[in-house]
């Protein structure tokens, strides 16, 4: 098992573009999560999923999109990338069968500058 | 809100010692807490997951306790050594809460 992959692992960007950062699990985990890391902050959750077709927001959701078409593949998408979104993203998955059963897998992580 | 804290930020001891590190949290109502580890450029890696309704967990060198009650939990590492360098985070899943809140993390250096 390859577990929770995330693409690309560094990406600069300049101020408005726009780009899809890509995570795919081959657990068959129902559950998968985007969080972001900043110094001094923690992770924060930025949009979650409980299975295909199903997507919510977490507590920093804004100037991000996400969609579930596969239980395996969970991508995020910067709509116009602004510096506030320098950040480190991380995909992370679990299965859904309950507190007991939760614990998490993180991906490697996507290293995005915004100039 | 829940609010997780860890303390101290960073932490160095010589290799051999055992140590403790601190999480604590606001809210008691949780489902579980986890512990992670964090090597420098790397994923979050799960350590132990300690159910609300469990005292503690154990894995090789590592003991989890979580007391609900006082908002409280630690991880001890017996017999610390240089691999064991890292970032550790714990993180709480509230209940009726499909995320986790996760503290700043304690950064760990074992010197040799």
């Amino acid at each position: 098992n390859a577990g929770v992959t995330q693409t690309p692992k560094f990406q600069v960007l300049k101020t408005g573009q726009s780009m899809t950062l890509q995570c795919a699990q081959d657990m068959n985990h129902e559950y998968m999560s985007w969080y972001r890391q900043d110094p001094g902050m923690g992770l924060r959750l930025i949009h979650y999923s409980v299975g295909a077709g199903i997507t919510d927001q977490g507590e920093v959701p804004n100037g991000y999109n996400v969609s579930r078409s596969t239980t395996e593949d969970f991508p995020l998408r910067l709509l116009s990338a602004a510096p506030s979104q320098t950040s480190v993203y991380f995909c992370a998955s679990s299965p859904l069968g309950g507190p007991s059963t939760d614990t998490q897998y993180f991906g490697p992580g996507t290293r995005l500058t915004v100039l | 809100k829940q609010e997780v804290t860890q303390i101290p930020a960073a932490l160095s001891v010589p290799e051999g010692e055992n140590l403790v590190l601190n999480c604590s949290f606001t809210d008691s109502a949780i489902y579980n807490l986890q512990w992670f580890r964090q090597d420098p450029g790397k994923g979050l890696t799960s350590l132990l997951l300690i159910q609300s309704s469990q005292r503690e967990q154990t894995s090789g060198r590592l003991n989890a306790s979580l007391d609900k009650s006082s908002g409280r939990s630690t991880l001890y590492i017996a017999a610390s050594q240089p691999g064991d360098s890292a970032t550790y985070l714990c993180a709480v899943r509230p209940q009726g809460a499909q995320k986790l809140v996760f503290g700043q993390g304690t950064r760990l250096t074992i010197n040799p």
